[in-house]
């Protein structure tokens, strides 16, 4: 069973480009957040979705950044126009349905995006 | 919202002795706290965690501690060992409801030969 699988692991995009993140939970796993860690410090939350669904994307900035998770494929963190303070790395992490929800979270290696 | 802090930021012990890590949070309507421990250019990976139904929690060289009336939590690792070394993060959340998960901002362990 493979694990959160992330890629690109590195992205260098110039300002003003687009960056495009990718994120395959764990099988079986519906749940999938993104989490942005700046240098020394934490993981700032930023979106929870559900397949095809938005729980809660409030600590997602309201320009330029957006999120999906279709029903086939990866989800996607998509980040327009970048500017050099969205250089950070970028955690998605999965978890079971919540029915089953053991509350762990399973995370992937991370995507480390730098902006020239 | 919940917000979660966490101290020290940075934290320097022994060999052998032990590390406390102390962490509060804000919404009493958290009922999940667990604890990541990231290795340097690696992901988080949970090694502990507790739920509000018990005080305490051991697994071997690792205890967390909750006090719900404080609202805080703390992680204790005895016998320290340098592949203790990492970054540690508390987070709270609410099991079996559609919530994040908040984290604090983590404590850089230094475990000194």
């Amino acid at each position: 069973n493979a694990g959160v699988m992330q890629n690109p692991r590195h992205l260098v995009r110039r300002r003003g480009q687009e960056a495009r993140l990718r994120c395959s939970p764990m099988k079986g796993h519906s749940h999938v957040y993104w989490y942005r860690q700046l240098p020394e410090e934490g993981l700032k939350f930023m979106v929870y979705l559900q397949k095809e669904n938005i729980i809660d994307e409030s600590g997602m900035p309201k320009e330029r950044f957006s999120a999906e998770f279709p029903k086939e494929g990866p989800s996607i963190l998509r980040i327009q126009q970048v500017v050099r303070g969205d250089s950070a790395a970028y955690f998605c992490a999965s978890s079971l349905t919540s029915t089953k929800n053991t509350g762990e979270l399973f995370f992937g290696e991370g995507s480390r995006l730098t902006v020239l | 919202g919940e917000n979660v802090e966490q101290h020290p930021s940075t934290l320097s012990v022994q060999e052998g002795d032990s590390a406390v890590i102390k962490c509060t949070y804000s919404d009493s309507a958290s009922n999940y706290f667990p604890w990541y421990k990231q290795e340097l250019g690696k992901r988080p990976q949970l090694i502990i965690d507790i739920r509000s139904n018990v005080g305490e929690k051991k697994d071997q060289r690792i205890a967390v501690t909750l006090n719900k009336t404080a609202k805080h939590f703390s992680l204790h690792i005895t016998e320290t060992q340098p592949e203790d070394s990492a970054v540690y993060f508390c987070a709270a959340g609410q099991m079996n409801r559609d919530d994040k998960i908040i984290f604090g901002k983590g404590t850089r362990l230094h475990i000194l030969p």
